[in-house]
């Protein structure tokens, strides 16, 4: 079946860093993306790895794959009180004749001063 | 480039109304994605477009229905409104079928409250 997992909540220190992990079970996803969503807003991409990579790096993000585990992780470097949000992870799946996401629940990270 | 744009953001209707949703794509993006946000589900595929042609459909009732024009705009129905489609509905566009690589943007999305 079709499931991605995150834990709920994360609460750091501004200028930590921030890691956060989700599992997914479709080994056939090809794209694994993480979004942002701030309060009362959108989903914001923030970056995204092709199942073939093992690391993407861009600026402060760190995007970890572990294709034999089926985990995806998004690392914040320095992490600033404007990233707090909700994190979701996401995998693209083919479907029918087209595709879809498939997200986890979120996880939303606090920054503390 | 201008982003996904959707309209109304925000709702309030009433049980057993009817509500139509519109959403603009990024220009050059055919495809259109609907979905549905809601505290207890989270975020559920509701269906895609792509030249105007319903190439994918989540599990959701018939009274959610869709449509696509030649200029890749869409429009989302949900007809006999319940208390549980209050929601939070996001569009997202891109170039080619999500799922075959093309990365999809979402837009602000549309706050419908059913009293």
């Amino acid at each position: 079946g079709e499931d991605v997992e995150q834990s709920l909540f994360l609460s750091v220190r501004e200028g930590d860093s921030s890691v956060i992990n989700c599992t997914y079970t479709d080994s056939s996803s090809t794209y694994l993306y993480w979004y942002k969503q701030e309060p009362g807003a959108g989903l914001q991409l923030l970056t995204y790895i092709f199942s073939n990579m093992d690391m993407k790096q861009d600026q402060r993000l760190t995007v970890l794959l572990n294709k034999k585990d089926k985990h995806l992780s998004l690392r914040i470097a320095d992490t600033q009180t404007g990233d707090s949000a909700i994190y979701f992870c996401a995998e693209s799946t083919l479907y029918n004749q087209g595709g879809k996401l498939i997200f986890g629940q979120g996880t939303e990270l606090s920054v503390k001063p | 480039k201008a982003g996904v744009t959707q309209t109304p953001r925000y709702l309030i209707k009433t049980r057993g109304q009817q509500v139509t949703l519109s959403c603009s794509p990024i220009s050059g993006h055919r495809s259109v994605s609907w979905y549905q946000q809601t505290p207890g589900q989270g975020l559920q595929f509701l269906f895609e477009y792509f030249s105007e042609t319903q190439r994918n459909k989540g599990n959701f009732p018939g009274r959610f229905s869709g449509r696509q024009f030649s200029n890749s705009r869409s429009e989302m129905n949900v007809s006999t409104l319940e208390l549980g489609d209050s929601a939070l509905y996001l569009c997202a566009s891109s170039q080619g079928l999500a799922g075959a690589g093309d990365t999809q943007y979402f837009g602000p999305g549309t706050r419908l409250t059913v009293l």
